[in-house]
């Protein structure tokens, strides 16, 4: 088992949709958790990164942790076109190291 | 434009080549760190640097040689690459070596080995 599961999609939705992007982590440790997005030919960028379970917003995103469930989600509100890209979920493994989801590849269709 | 710079963007490479990639941060970080991403897949973690010592070494081939001048530098040096080290490689960095700071991540060199 992966350390931490990702659907690779790809996952299509209309503009305006709510995305919601989903990973699974199997490790209980002492851990924090990130997403990024990532679009062609660019490297990750941080889009969001959380410690605590609950909810952590940012604009038209929301992080989410279950730690009791050990689920993690990204919601996406009012997409747009732009959000296209591919999205990484990833914890820490000890201090130094991610280990990231296989990524899920969106895209917004106007 | 992100706040990790890397050199080149695009690099193509025979097997008998030496290269050398390179990385720099303006952001005071004292954690760098170099990951290869093949297509479709998520970066894969080669080297980290902490505090401009070598502090993990993913058990990466001898071909790939990391160096650290600075705190703000870290060059990835390259020869005799074969041609399934064709990738992105990117470059990281974070605020110290703990779990607790995220790293922000640069662009990218698209390597090609022939």
């Amino acid at each position: 088992q992966k350390e931490v599961e990702q659907d690779p999609g790809p996952l299509s939705v209309p503009e305006g949709a709510i995305v919601s992007l989903n990973c699974t982590y199997s490790n209980s440790a002492f851990q924090y958790f990130m997403w990024y997005r990532q679009y062609s030919r660019k490297g990750p960028e941080l889009l969001m990164y959380t410690y605590s379970s609950g909810n952590k917003e940012d604009g038209r995103f929301t992080a989410q942790v279950d730690k009791s469930s050990k689920y993690i989600s990204l919601f996406i509100r009012d997409s747009q076109p732009s959000d296209s890209a591919t999205y990484l979920c990833a914890k820490t493994q000890g201090a130094q190291k991610l280990v990231f989801g296989q990524g899920t590849r969106l895209t917004i269709n106007p | 434009d992100t706040e990790v710079t890397q050199t080149p963007k695009h690099l193509v490479m025979g097997m008998t080549n030496k290269k050398s990639l390179k990385c720099e941060q303006h952001m005071g970080h004292r954690a760098m760190y170099w990951y290869k991403q093949k297509a479709k897949k998520p970066p894969e973690l080669m080297f980290v640097y902490s505090y401009e010592k070598l502090s993990i070494n993913e058990s990466v081939p001898s071909r790939f040689s990391p160096e650290c001048p600075n705190s703000s530098l870290l060059n990835l040096h390259l020869h005799a690459l074969q041609p399934e080290d064709s990738a992105l490689y990117l470059c990281a960095s974070s605020q110290d070596r703990q779990g607790s700071q995220p790293q922000h991540f640069g662009d990218g060199t698209r390597l090609s080995i022939l």
